[in-house]
């Protein structure tokens, strides 16, 4: 079956501008969970979604929110970017909701923020 | 708050040797899971471990999870070329999702 898929793959801002960024689960998962990954600061965790309620939310500014459509497909937004939001993006989807299930990760989408 | 210390944070081997990575929690964690992230890619899950005390092998992979459920590790009996990437430690609870810094492991032929 398909795994997760991120969009897009590569994306260059600039401060200021907003993004969104998409993530469709493997069929069947209803939990969608977002990471930061950066060099220094590894895997830094979101927020989860949970048949589209949000479950549990990372330690991010405001600028940062996302939602999860009722066929389980996610997106995330960041407003008014800043240059430390340069990062590889990551979902995971899980059948069980992310505290108890194995987690299956997308490709990731890089952004750039110029 | 709930906080996983992940050490070492780089590792070089040369092959053939052995290699381990340590995970501890100031709290109890309700369970534990590695994963295994190599160069450009996204990580992908290797274990999961649940009990108190519990061990788990596969192949040369040995997982372990403390008795007080507060310290995981793993260990690679003689590293391989194809052990090379990042290994983190994960886990759920208490409404956060946390991973482990990471430790990169470089094996050298």
């Amino acid at each position: 079956k398909a795994g997760v898929t991120q969009t897009p793959r590569y994306l260059i801002k600039t401060r200021g501008q907003q993004v969104t960024l998409s993530c469709s689960p493997i069929s069947g998962h209803r939990s969608v969970s977002w990471y930061q990954q950066t060099p220094g600061q590894g895997l830094q965790f979101l927020f989860e979604y949970f048949s589209e309620t949000q479950r549990n939310k990372g330690n991010f500014p405001g600028r940062f929110s996302g939602r999860q459509f009722s066929n389980s497909r996610s997106e995330m937004n960041v407003s008014t970017l800043e240059l430390g939001d340069s990062a590889l993006y990551l979902c995971a989807s899980s059948f069980y909701s992310g505290d108890t299930g194995e987690l299956f990760f997308g490709e990731g989408s890089r952004l750039t923020v110029l | 708050g709930q906080q996983v210390m992940q050490i070492p944070q780089y590792q070089h081997v040369q092959e053939g040797e052995d290699f381990t990575t340590y995970c501890n929690s100031s709290t109890t964690l309700s369970n534990i899971q590695w994963y295994k992230q190599r160069p450009g890619g996204h990580p992908v899950f290797l274990i999961q471990l649940v009990k108190s005390g519990e061990v788990k092998k596969q192949k040369r992979l040995t997982f372990q999870f403390g008795e007080a459920k507060k310290n995981s590790s793993l260990h690679i009996t003689a590293t391989q070329t194809t052990d090379v990437g990042t290994y983190f430690c994960f886990s759920g609870g208490y409404n956060k999702l946390i991973f482990g810094a990471g430790t990169r492991l470089a094996v050298h032929p």
